[in-house]
């Protein structure tokens, strides 16, 4: 399977817990980006990530919330103390090097914090 | 952040039927990506419109990219079942990779 690849698929955290959630790019793909869904809402941005290099965190909040995209292995999205409100489906894209980057995205990790 | 709006929300429709979504924005895209997303599954990536005026095909999807770059539409001729589905559309920022998207409209196609 050369898609995008995020794990676990389904992530259950009690309150205060830590959440790490990780993404394999697609095979050729340098470069990944994290994006949050939360319910009822659209898709929003939170980071993109070359390897070793963090480009835009923009959409991430300041605390508690850490990306990484290593050397080797996967890139990894960590919540710290986790609350209900991030309860949510986080999803994973990756693109290549281009005029256009198209994005493509993982099946993504739905965590729920009871 | 440059806002796409989507509409119809929610649309739905018997099969064999035809049915058209909206994609509008106040700002200028470099390009316009529209995506499929079933539940529980992450968006799937349809098609990428680049050129303003552009017409794409596939199958029975036509997707269209406003003259200005600041709209686009998605057609579905003889819908089918199959082609039920929350139909994102998103554009990248200024920057080129940061995609903004539209809230989605949620298409019921029934047998």
């Amino acid at each position: 399977n050369a898609g995008v690849m995020q794990n676990p698929r389904h992530l259950v955290r009690r309150r205060g817990q830590e959440a790490r959630l990780r993404c394999s790019p697609m095979k050729g793909h340098s470069h990944v980006y994290w994006y949050r869904q939360l319910p009822e809402e659209g898709l929003k941005f939170m980071v993109y990530l070359q390897k070793e290099n963090i480009i835009d965190e923009s959409g991430m909040p300041k605390e508690r919330f850490s990306a990484e995209f290593p050397k080797e292995g996967p890139s990894i999205l960590r919540i710290q103390q986790v609350v209900r409100g991030d309860s949510a489906a986080y999803f994973c894209a990756s693109s290549g090097i281009g005029l256009v980057p198209e994005q493509y995205f993982g099946p993504g990790t739905r965590l729920t914090v009871t | 952040t440059q806002l796409l709006e989507q509409s119809p929300q929610f649309l739905s429709i018997q099969e064999g039927e035809n049915l058209t979504v909206y994609c509008n924005s106040s700002s200028v895209f470099s390009s316009l990506q529209w995506y499929r997303q079933e539940p529980g599954e992450g968006p799937v990536l349809l098609v990428t419109v680049v050129t303003g005026g552009e017409v794409k095909k596939l199958k029975r999807l036509t997707f269209q990219f406003g003259d200005a770059r600041k709209d686009s539409s998605l057609h579905i001729t003889a819908a089918q079942p199959g082609d039920t589905g929350l139909y994102l559309c998103a554009g990248p920022s200024s920057n080129d990779y940061k995609l903004s998207f539209g809230a989605g409209t949620t298409v019921t196609v029934r047998a």
